[in-house]
């Protein structure tokens, strides 16, 4: 299947600070990704929705302002925590769609820890 | 979005079949049936997807009712690899996003 990368895999950061994880589409140019959430023993929740090129859509209860989204190509994404508190510890997953069959890929997910 | 309904946990031996069902009573007409499975601390990871008619690929069978209202991924020969949180997810034949439930959590049993 197609191959979604995310990085870095794990993140510590100091409280108050932000951190950036990116999302790359491998082998295929990726029109719209998506960030989700999870917390331990818990699903996935769907933060935003990007398209590239154009605004992201955040889900009901996502703070636009807290968690930018950037779209700019159509392999990357960037998803950018700022002003990062101890409760925004989670491990957050991207995911992307436009391959064959316009299929939806998951990068590896990337764990974030604030301190 | 339609809803699918999942149990919660499923147990099965290794090397033996699985059958991991879904529901999904108020699918509409255009939507596909997309089934992904996650391994602890990883991203999920596309299983099979499919319409009306029954699907199988490398890794799996989707069978589908024959009035759409649910369906079931089986594994043929589960191994302990194969164990993890199974999603059935509900997707609209124009790609929008996978909003997903709380999942099966298989256990492979030596």
């Amino acid at each position: 299947g197609a191959v979604v990368s995310q990085h870095p895999s794990w993140v510590i950061c100091k409280s108050g600070t932000s951190v950036k994880i990116e999302c790359r589409s491998l082998d295929f140019q990726a029109t719209t990704m998506f960030w989700y959430r999870q917390f331990p023993k818990q699903s996935l929740m769907l933060m935003a929705t990007s398209n590239e090129g154009s605004k992201a859509t955040y889900e009901q209860g996502v703070e636009k302002d807290k968690f930018l989204i950037n779209h700019a190509s159509l392999t990357l994404s960037t998803l950018t925590v700022t002003s990062a508190h101890p409760e925004d510890s989670s491990f957050y997953i991207c995911s992307a769609s436009g391959g064959i069959g316009n299929t939806i890929y998951f990068g590896e997910g990337s764990w974030l820890t604030v301190v | 979005d339609a809803k699918t309904t999942q149990p919660n946990s499923m147990e099965s031996n290794e090397e033996e079949p699985v059958h991991l069902p879904c529901n999904h009573s108020t699918i509409s007409g255009t939507d596909y049936i997309h089934w992904y499975r996650q391994l602890p601390s990883q991203g999920p990871e596309y299983v099979i997807h499919g319409l009306t008619s029954n699907v199988n690929n490398r890794m799996a069978s989707l069978a589908i009712a024959e009035d759409r209202k649910s369906s079931t991924l089986i594994l043929h020969r589960a191994t302990l690899r194969d164990a993890a949180v199974y999603y059935c997810i509900l997707r609209d034949y124009q790609g929008g996003k996978l909003i997903f439930g709380q999942g099966t959590e298989l256990s492979v049993k030596p």
